[in-house]
């Protein structure tokens, strides 16, 4: 069965900083890798996804990540951040393309002016 | 841009009584999710849904949870004597064909069980 470890459950950060929100996955068999963003009162929204080809993956809003393989990780970051990317974020895997997501804990990201 | 929509957005009921949580996927879409998030926890799968039939399930769906698409439209999740533990948040989510196509989540249904 596949599992997602979200390292780090608030990340506080300032205004226009870089952010990194790491994300780690176990899995016995190839999968595909999600990250979701969930602002207050809302559903999931994806931000990005890996299904394969380039490990380099840009998602909306200015937010990238990099599929590691022999880490098994899929980590997020942004170069700046903004104050309305204040949400929680949450990494999944799926073993198809139709099947269940696995989530992660979450991360809430806070960025203070 | 097309939207999953679900009603109620927030569900109060007595432990003991049914509920049923409404959702109308993306129209074109085909396969159909309910997951739900206790409040503090994460999110986790409950059950699939493709061609009129339960693709996957977990083992939260036991025999209290049903779900059922009655018409072209809408995708049900009924729990038929709620718990106390059933007090979350159940998000509906579905995708359409072509391998790439993400699961898109509605906003949810607050489930309050008192």
């Amino acid at each position: 069965a596949q599992s997602v470890t979200q390292l780090d459950s608030q990340v506080p950060v300032f205004e226009e900083a870089p952010v990194e929100l790491r994300c780690n996955y176990s899995s016995s068999v190839s999968v595909y890798l999600f990250w979701y963003v969930q602002y207050p009162n809302q559903g999931l929204q994806l931000l990005l996804k890996y299904l394969s080809g380039s490990t380099l993956v840009k998602g909306i809003n200015g937010f990238e990540a990099e599929f590691n393989k022999s880490q098994t990780s899929f980590h997020l970051r942004k170069p700046s951040v903004h104050i309305s990317d204040t949400a929680e974020y949450f990494c999944a895997v799926s073993l198809t393309s139709y099947g269940k997501l696995t989530f992660g804990q979450g991360t809430i990201l806070t960025v203070h002016p | 841009e097309p939207e999953v929509t679900q009603t109620p957005s927030h569900q109060v009921t007595q432990m003991g009584q049914e509920v049923i949580l409404r959702c109308v996927p993306i129209s074109n879409h085909l396969y159909f999710y309910w997951y739900r998030q206790i409040l503090g926890q994460k999110v986790e799968f409950l059950v699939s849904f493709y061609n009129n039939e339960i693709s996957e399930k977990s083992e939260i769906f036991d025999d209290q949870f049903s779900v059922e698409r009655p018409d072209g439209s809408n995708f049900t999740l009924k729990i038929r004597s709620t718990k106390l533990e059933d007090s979350a948040m159940y998000f509906c989510a579905s995708t359409g064909t072509g391998g790439d196509q993400p699961q898109h989540f509605g906003d949810g249904t607050r489930l309050s069980i008192l």
